[in-house]
């Protein structure tokens, strides 16, 4: 069965240094990964999103992630936090559609809040 | 503007009294889904169909019926809403299936006293 880890519920940073939102995920096939944001009182909205090509991801807003397979791995950063970086992310994991039937199922991470201190 | 469109953004019920709550989208996409978000518990898949006419259950289907009769609509009904269905709930769509990024709508907050 395939599940999503997030390791910290809640994170703070203070703003201008670095971000580290941390993802494991079990999967027995590669899997298509992705991370959301959402803000206060809205929809989620895609950061960035690996699908077996380049190991390294880059997304929106300065954040990019790294897939390592070996440790199972799909961690969140950015070099220098911004207030507006305070929110909620969720790491998520699909099935491959290939190799499954059922294709249209996603598996939300329980979410990491970030807070951004001045 | 393309967008995920929900309706109502807020709604409060009783126990047994059935409701429908909307999601249209306006992108031709042919994947659409809901979700329910609850604290500390991420969001959690209800219901999702991959093309008209074609759905499936997600993780937490029971209590709650969906229709696509057509590709722009994907209704989430709650024949007999109960207390433990109070949440916090979210339509996407995308593309094709979930390999697409997901477009959310801005929610629908569900209380059911």
């Amino acid at each position: 069965a395939q599940s999503v880890t997030q390791l910290d519920s809640h994170v703070s940073v203070s703003e201008g240094t670095p971000v580290l939102l941390r993802c494991n995920y079990s999967s027995s096939y590669s899997p298509s990964l992705f991370w959301y944001v959402q803000h206060p009182n809205k929809g989620l909205q895609l950061l960035l999103k690996y699908t077996s090509a380049a190991t390294l991801v880059k997304g929106i807003n300065g954040f990019e992630a790294e897939f390592k397979k070996s440790e199972t791995s799909f961690h969140l950063t950015k070099p220098s936090a911004h207030m507006s970086d305070a929110a909620e992310y969720f790491c998520v994991v699909s099935r491959n559609p290939v190799i499954y039937n059922q294709g249209g199922k996603l598996i939300f991470g329980q979410g990491t809040e970030l807070s951004v201190k001045p | 503007e393309a967008q995920v469109t929900q309706n109502p953004r807020y709604l409060i019920t009783v126990t047994g009294k059935k409701l429908t709550v909307t999601c249209s989208q306006n992108m031709n996409h042919e994947y659409m889904s809901w979700y329910r978000q609850d604290p500390g518990l991420g969001l959690r898949q209800i219901y999702y169909s991959m093309n008209v006419e074609v759905t499936d259950k997600g993780d937490v289907p029971e209590g709650y019926k969906v229709s696509r009769k057509e590709k722009r609509n994907f209704p989430l009904i709650l024949e007999s809403p109960s207390p433990n269905q109070t949440s916090l709930y979210f339509c996407a769509s995308s593309p094709r299936a979930v390999s697409s990024p997901l477009h959310f709508g801005n929610g629908t907050r569900l209380t059911v006293t």
